[in-house]
């Protein structure tokens, strides 16, 4: 049973365009994020819901928006992509409240073109 | 702020050689600490963890040691396998922080590891 998974694998296309990927996990937590790694494998926070509610908005442009329609999910849409915007995305849930161990996905390639 | 600074990398090993991958913390209270490791076109596992002072965390033969007095928390492997080839990634975790940093995690740079034959 695959514990958090993201959908889909890899994403191209070309710049200008928006794209959405979406997150599920099955763990029953409350606490869903999303992280950027780049090319030299730097992996950077971008958001942070619990509950269905934001609480963590690191510096990210407005066109990244994320949106948590209940505990279980967690999407990303991403208006008139740009080249920098390639990277790979990953997915990770936790419960709130215990030491920080976070489960990740397996991460979502996006190319833009 | 919290940081986290690991040992730059690439790490280049032949098998059954000795590991050591340095990381060391700066944090505000008594952070949680994280090995995490990725395996080529895979995500994130967490490979051990320690969450306080001297506690020892250990798994699949790498162990590293919560050291408040010169915050670190050093990976070590007594023999790698070509199987550890990955890039592993230390973390922390401040049970004290509050408002928009409670349960985020701070990670440190990633080194990657190769293990030759």
């Amino acid at each position: 049973d695959t514990a958090v998974s993201q959908t889909p694998k890899y994403l191209v296309t070309q710049m200008g365009n928006d794209k959405s990927i979406k997150c599920e996990q099955n763990l029953g937590h409350d606490t869903m994020y999303w992280y950027k790694q780049d090319s030299k494998k730097f992996l950077k926070i971008m958001f942070s819901y619990n509950n269905k509610e934001l609480i963590i908005n690191e510096t990210v442009p407005n066109r990244f928006s994320p949106k948590s329609p209940d505990k279980a999910h967690l999407n990303l849409h991403i208006n008139s992509l740009e080249l920098g915007d390639s990277a790979v995305y990953f997915c990770a849930s936790s419960q709130f409240g215990r030491d920080g161990e976070q489960f990740f996905g397996p991460g979502t390639r996006l190319t833009v073109l | 702020g919290n940081s986290v600074t690991q040992m730059e990398g690439p790490v280049t090993l032949s098998e059954e050689a000795f590991l050591t991958i340095n990381c060391t913390y700066t944090a505000t209270g008594y952070p949680s600490l994280f090995w995490y490791v990725q395996y080529p076109g895979e995500g994130l596992q967490l490979l051990l963890k320690a969450t306080k002072a001297d506690d020892k965390g250990s798994n699949k033969g790498f162990e590293a040691t919560y050291r408040k007095e010169t915050t670190s928390f050093h990976l070590e492997k007594g023999s790698v396998q070509v199987s550890d080839s990955a890039v592993y990634f230390c973390a922390l975790s401040d049970p004290n922080a509050g408002g928009t940093s409670y349960g985020k995690l701070t990670f440190g740079q990633g080194t990657i590891l190769t293990v030759h034959p």
